[in-house]
């Protein structure tokens, strides 16, 4: 078992919509959560991070952790075309943040 | 604003070769990591580096080494290529004092011939 568990997808929206994407981690002890998004062949590029439980909003973006169920989410609002890429969950284990482990990321297509 | 600088961005080498990637954080961060990524996978953890000490050490294989310099830029050295070592090749740089928020250079891709 992966430590970082996210549905492969495809995921399809249509433009507009909500996008809703999942991840799971299994150390209980995690202490900070990023999604990046990445386009094929490019770099994974920061999204959103969260330290705390609850939600977090970025313009268009909101991640929500809770701890206790030891799950992140990210919610795309008003979802674009350009927002189809795929996205990674990472999960940082120690405190200082330099321990990184990805999800193998959720592939996103936002359909005209 | 300054990103992670990689180079070179691709790299054709033959079966036990060696090759050489080079990664340029961005100002004033202090840590630098490695990552592989194949095909269709995620990004999986090689190497760090902070303040030119190795800080922690993923799935690097021992064929592979790597070290910071004193200007904190750093060098991934590969020898003995083998097929499989064709992926996406990314450095990331980081601020300890900032969380040590990762973010990527675009990449070095790699293809073993």
């Amino acid at each position: 078992q992966k430590e970082v568990e996210q549905n492969s997808g495809p995921l399809s929206v249509p433009e507009g919509a909500i996008a809703s994407l999942n991840c799971t981690y299994s150390d209980r002890g995690s202490q900070s959560f990023f999604w990046y998004r990445q386009y094929s062949g490019k770099s994974p590029e920061l999204i959103m991070f969260i330290y705390s439980n609850g939600d977090k909003e970025d313009g268009r973006f909101t991640a929500q952790l809770n701890k206790a169920s030891q799950y992140v989410s990210l919610l795309i609002r008003d979802s674009q075309p350009s927002d189809s890429a795929t996205y990674l969950c990472a999960v940082n284990r120690r405190r200082n943040n330099n321990d990184m482990r990805f999800g193998a990321g959720t592939r996103l297509t936002v359909k005209p | 604003a300054a990103g992670v600088i990689q180079s070179p961005r691709h790299l054709i080498k033959e079966k036990r070769e060696t090759a050489t990637l080079k990664c340029y954080p961005i100002p004033r961060h202090d840590t630098v990591y490695w990552y592989q990524q194949g095909p269709g996978q995620d990004p999986q953890f090689l190497i760090s580096f902070y303040e030119k000490m190795q800080s922690d050490k993923g799935s690097i294989p021992d064929r592979f080494s790597a070290q910071q310099f004193s200007d904190y830029h750093s060098e991934l050295n590969m020898s003995s290529l083998e097929l499989g070592d064709s992926a996406l090749y990314f450095c990331a740089s980081s601020r300890r004092a900032a969380k040590n928020i990762q973010y990527f250079g675009a990449g070095t891709r790699l293809s073993v011939l």
